[in-house]
């Protein structure tokens, strides 16, 4: 079954405004990671936060964890159109052996010009 | 680096018919596994290997799915005979967690059409 749950599915915002995506999971983690599809093509790695960070931000990417909701949110700030895309988190279960993630269904995220 | 290589990009074949994807992790990862994307599905975990052995093939659907490591630079995952439900896209990704990479790194993919 699937370890995370991305919400909403499906995102519509305007060019500059700013998009945010959340992301459940079941079970304790040794990180999350978030990871992004433009259409047709593979999984792109965008962040990972590690189980005992709370924020990270890299450029116009910020990502919380919160573990004791077992949550976590993607936001790009000052969306571009070249942002459409689908976005996925991956969770990297504590009780696995290292290297198992596991992803979520996605947000599909489109920026309209 | 020119990153994880699937071969073929698309694939159509018949029912019953024997089905060969084929990857090229980057060179020195020592991770690889195997998903499978469908609209209904998402991403699921096929196999994964570690170091060229398989580690966790419980994703596999049915004894028709198989994947070999022969070597640490060439997979392959095998369908044999195929079904109409095997159509999907198939991603291949390395990742070197053995030197804490941490995250993966995928193939374009194989797009997968079973008549």
């Amino acid at each position: 079954s699937q370890q995370g749950e991305e919400d909403p599915q499906a995102l519509s915002i305007q060019e500059g405004e700013n998009a945010t995506m959340n992301c459940s999971y079941k079970t304790s983690i040794n990180n999350l990671q978030w990871y992004r599809q433009n259409s047709g093509r593979g999984l792109v790695h965008l962040i990972l936060i590690r189980s005992n960070e709370r924020e990270k931000h890299s450029g116009r990417l910020r990502v919380t964890l919160d573990t004791s909701k077992k949550s976590s949110s993607l936001l790009i700030t000052a969306s571009r159109a070249a942002d459409t895309a689908s976005y996925f988190c991956a969770t990297d279960s504590l009780y696995n052996q290292g290297g198992k993630l596991i992803f979520g269904q996605g947000t599909e995220l489109s920026v309209k010009p | 680096d020119a990153g994880v290589i699937q071969s073929p990009r698309h694939e159509v074949t018949e029912m019953g018919q024997e089905v060969t994807l084929r990857c090229k992790p980057i060179s020195g990862h020592d991770y690889l596994f195997w998903y499978r994307q469908t609209m209904m599905r998402g991403l699921e975990l096929l196999i994964y290997f570690n170091n060229n052995v398989p580690i966790d093939d419980s994703g596999m659907p049915e004894d028709r799915f198989s994947a070999k490591m022969p070597n640490a630079s060439f997979s392959t995952l095998k369908i044999q005979p195929s079904e109409p439900r095997d159509s999907a896209v198939y991603f291949c990704a390395s990742g070197d967690w053995g030197q804490g990479g941490e995250k993966l790194f995928f193939g374009s993919g194989t797009q997968l059409s079973v008549l």
